[in-house]
């Protein structure tokens, strides 16, 4: 059973166009993440769902915009897409994020979605 | 100064040896620490986590914590081709507001036979 699922796995679009990237857990984590990686394989956090609540909102262009319909859920939808945003984009999820010493910080990633933009 | 600093490599051993790879952080209040791995076009993949000071192992992965020193390390013995991937060190910090995950720019390790 897959832990952290992501669909699409790639996504070839072309400038202007709206998309959307899904995100599935089913370890019955409260907290979930998308996190970008660019071509430089630099890999930094964009939001952050605790039990449906925005809690993280990095400095991240209004065209990028999260949902969570559930705990398990977590969507990322992308407006007027820009040559900028092919990235890979990471869903993950944890237990919780209650900082400290705590095995509930850690972080499962999902298998992640190749954007690329035209 | 970065959040969290790694060498970027590569970091080349041969099959066998004793790869080391370190990792040092800004924020001296952080308390859990990570590796991951991730091969190419991989996901990142929990290896580590160590919230103490000193050693903790795990099969061949043994990662060190010296928050004196403001360093993490994971050291991998008998190293194997299979080994070689990028080694992301992440540290859970309060950061811009906010308790998260930071990475590194990530370790690349190649094992030769």
């Amino acid at each position: 059973d897959t832990a952290v699922s992501q669909t699409p796995k790639y996504l070839v679009t072309q400038m202007g166009n709206d998309k959307s990237i899904k995100c599935e857990q089913n370890l019955g984590h409260d907290t979930m993440y998308w996190y970008k990686q660019d071509s430089k394989k630099f890999l930094k956090i964009m939001f952050s769902y605790n039990n449906k609540e925005l809690i993280i909102n990095e400095t991240v262009p209004n065209r990028f915009s999260p949902k969570s319909p559930d705990k398990a859920h977590l969507n990322l939808h992308i407006n007027s897409l820009e040559l900028g945003d092919s990235a890979v984009y990471f869903c993950a999820s944890s237990q919780d994020t209650t900082g400290g010493r705590s095995s509930y910080n850690e972080q499962f990633f999902g298998p992640g979605t190749r954007l690329t933009v035209l | 100064q970065k959040e969290v600093e790694q060498n970027s490599g590569p970091l080349s051993v041969p099959e066998g040896a004793i790869a080391s790879l370190n990792c040092t952080y800004s924020d001296r209040g952080s308390q859990s620490f990570f590796w991951y791995r991730q091969y190419s076009g991989k996901s990142p993949e929990l290896i580590m986590s160590i919230y103490s000071n000193g050693d903790k192992e795990d099969g061949r992965f043994t990662a060190q914590l010296n928050k004196a020193s403001q360093y993490v390390s994971l050291l991998i013995r008998d190293s194997q081709p299979s080994d070689s991937a990028t080694y992301l060190c992440a540290v859970f910090m309060f950061s811009g507001g906010y308790n998260k995950l930071i990475f590194g720019a990530g370790t690349r390790l190649a094992v030769h036979p």
